[in-house]
């Protein structure tokens, strides 16, 4: 069953405490992304990957980091440097080439306590 | 910033009425997407269209693009209660086709 998951769906964190939100694709997608949605928002871009071990950052990266040592991984850390981080957040994955569409998984839900 | 922007923020019919979402953005693309987000959910692809072409029909789904006024609008027709969802649209740049910008979305409810 090939698609995007996202782990965990919900997760609560403490203020000052660094978390990373998990995203795998089994799609052999090239291309994944990381975005950011507010209630009753449309997604912002945090960071995109184009191949493994590299990455660049989106419009909204700082308090933000991640790695992309495998191809079908991209996981997110949201670091206590982010001074709002409660918000719904998105892995997407995407062939190569520009007219493909992106994959998106079904997201995690961070609260800060 | 954001590239893409929809209007109306929220649209209201009944069931069998059509519903259209327009969407405008501001730099040159390669291609524009639609999505669909039930609340609380990821989002589901819904169509692509390319800049050079100008109109693409999936089901019920028709979306239209005038790459000359840069904005692009999605019909739904004969609309039923499960297209109740918010509609995204997103471009990516012609400079830069791996990035995509989204817009805040068109909010449809369907009435039964």
């Amino acid at each position: 069953d090939g698609g995007i998951t996202q782990s965990p769906k919900y997760l609560f964190r403490k203020e000052g405490q660094n978390v990373t939100l998990s995203c795998e694709q089994n799609l052999n997608h090239d291309a994944m992304y990381w975005y950011r949605q507010d209630p009753g928002q449309g997604l912002r871009l945090i960071y995109y990957s184009q191949i493994v071990n590299d990455f660049q950052k989106g419009d909204i990266a700082e308090g933000y980091s991640v790695s992309r040592e495998k191809k079908e991984s991209f996981p997110l850390t949201v670091t206590s440097a982010q001074k709002n981080p409660t918000a719904f957040y998105l892995c997407a994955s995407r062939g190569t080439g520009p007219y493909n569409e992106q994959f998106f998984g079904p997201g995690t839900r961070l609260t800060v306590l | 910033s954001q590239q893409g922007e929809e209007d109306p923020q929220a649209l209201s019919i009944q069931e069998g009425e059509n519903a259209t979402m327009n969407c405008s953005y501001k730099t040159s693309i390669n291609n524009l997407q639609w999505y669909r987000q039930n609340s609380g959910r990821g989002l589901v692809h819904l169509i692509l269209i390319r800049s050079n072409e100008r109109e693409k029909h999936s089901g019920r789904l028709r979306v239209t693009l005038d790459t000359s006024k840069k904005s692009s609008s999605l019909l739904i027709t004969a609309s039923r209660a499960a297209d109740t969802a918010s509609y995204f649209c997103a471009t990516d740049a012609a400079y830069n086709f791996n990035k995509f910008y989204f817009g805040s979305g068109t909010k449809l409810n369907v009435k039964p």
